[in-house]
């Protein structure tokens, strides 16, 4: 039982550096997200695709890059990190309104 | 602005023992309320969720209450156990929004022996 899978599980960037975050769920959920959760804040969603072959901007979509690659598949991008993007980024997966599922999480700091 | 907030921040208990965990919304319109519990290292994991019509929900040793008029939500946990030791999570998804949900701060709680 996979659920969501993310990877890398901890990457150290430097300033300007680029990265792509993956993200695979085997639930055939039509829904995928993208969060991030820093310290003493809730979860905010940074992108999020209703089903494949479409993805929107969530609260905080600046600096990232979206790519809903098929139906079990969704990465993140940062095309230039910066030091404010460091934190713990969650995938999620879904089948519309009901509860999502979370992976562990991607953590990643950048120097 | 649509927000949702949790006390405490932070609790220890010792095990064995009961707790009530706040959460106060001012999500509108609301549709369901849900809690999650994150261990640490983890991702969220869904406890429950209740719709506008449902005041109390359980699962297991946790009950989740809804007082939709008054926007406040409480997540019990009876006869703690270490293994409750984690942050757990309230959120509301709005009614107009497809799976848009606002996420709480969070309350971390330590179950201590």
């Amino acid at each position: 039982n996979a659920g969501v899978t993310q990877t890398p599980k901890f990457q150290v960037l430097k300033t300007g550096q680029s990265m792509t975050l993956q993200c695979a769920q085997d639930m055939n959920h039509n829904s995928m997200y993208w969060y991030r959760q820093d310290p003493g804040m809730g979860l905010r969603l940074i992108y999020y695709s209703a089903s494949e072959g479409t993805t929107d901007k969530g609260e905080v979509p600046n600096g990232y890059n979206v790519s809903r690659l098929n139906k079990r598949e969704f990465s993140l991008r940062l095309e230039s990190a910066a030091p404010s993007q460091t934190s713990v980024y969650f995938c999620a997966s879904s089948e519309t309104v009901r509860p999502q599922h979370f992976g562990d999480g991607t953590r990643l700091s950048i120097l | 602005k649509n927000q949702v907030e949790q006390s405490p921040q932070s609790l220890i208990i010792l095990e064995g023992k009961n707790c009530t965990l706040q959460c106060n919304y001012t999500v509108s319109p609301f549709s369901n309320l849900r809690w999650y519990k994150q261990d640490t290292g983890r991702g969220p994991v869904s406890l429950t969720i209740m719709t506008f019509s449902e005041n109390t929900k359980s699962n297991g040793r946790y009950t989740a209450t809804l007082d939709a008029d008054t926007k406040q939500s409480s997540l019990h946990i009876t006869a703690s156990q270490l293994s409750d030791s984690a942050s757990y999570i309230c959120v509301v998804r709005l009614n107009n929004a497809g799976n848009m949900l606002t996420f709480g701060g969070g309350t971390r709680l330590m179950v201590k022996p």
